[in-house]
């Protein structure tokens, strides 16, 4: 079972262009979240979405958008890259809205840096 | 103020030492707490949970909430360099009711 894919692993963008990092998760879970991870500031949600056509706003979403068309997929876009931007970006799935003993699956990650 | 607070370290231990690694939270309805491993360059991995006070076990590994002081705790025994990794304290919380992370305290062990 191959879990979360994301894509690309890594990249580097041009400041003020866009980019969509691709997510896909094949366990059929409802919910799905983006977060990014800096040193020193841990793991920080971007956006999370409940179930499939719904969405919402987690602690860092200026900057990000994101849609979930169907439930497999959850990608996320920057509009306009910054420097600020530049981190490791994770997506995770979890069977349904988190709570309690709840476990969340994470991919390998995508690395950004804005230049 | 964040609603949980990790030490990031880095901390250094030779093998076969009993680790501690601590976070403090400061809402008093948390009542499951977990643990998530993560690796150089890979995303994290859930390792253990335990639900309010009290301790939880399994192998080298033992998961410690103290409600009283808001401290959750988790102990390494006999530590490998394989254990070398960022670990993480998490909870579903009120933000956002999403998962949340504690900074994540980096752990080398050395033969």
């Amino acid at each position: 079972t191959a879990g979360i894919t994301q894509a690309p692993t890594s990249q580097i963008l041009a400041a003020g262009r866009s980019m969509t990092l691709r997510c896909t998760q094949d366990m059929r879970h409802n919910a799905m979240y983006w977060y990014r991870q800096d040193l020193g500031l841990g793991l920080r949600l971007i956006h999370y979405s409940n179930t499939a056509g719904t969405t919402g706003k987690g602690e860092v979403p200026d900057g990000y958008s994101v849609s979930r068309a169907n439930t497999d997929d959850f990608p996320l876009t920057l509009a306009s890259a910054v420097p600020s931007q530049t981190s490791v970006y994770f997506c995770a799935s979890s069977e349904s809205e988190g709570q309690g003993d709840t476990e969340a699956f994470f991919g390998q990650g995508t690395r950004l840096t804005v230049v | 103020q964040k609603e949980v607070e990790q030490d990031p370290g880095p901390l250094s231990v030779p093998e076969g030492a009993i680790v501690s690694l601590n976070c403090t939270y400061s809402n008093s309805a948390f009542q499951y707490f977990m643990w998530y491993r993560q690796y150089s360059r890979k995303g994290p991995e859930l390792l253990m949970y335990t639900y309010s006070s009290g301790n939880k076990e399994d192998g080298r590994f033992t998961a410690q909430v103290d409600k009283s002081s808001k401290y959750i705790s988790l102990f390494i025994r006999d530590s490998q360099p394989s254990d070398s990794a960022t670990y993480l304290c998490a909870w579903w919380g009120t933000s956002y009711g999403k998962l949340t992370f504690g900074q994540g305290t980096i752990l080398t062990v050395h033969p």
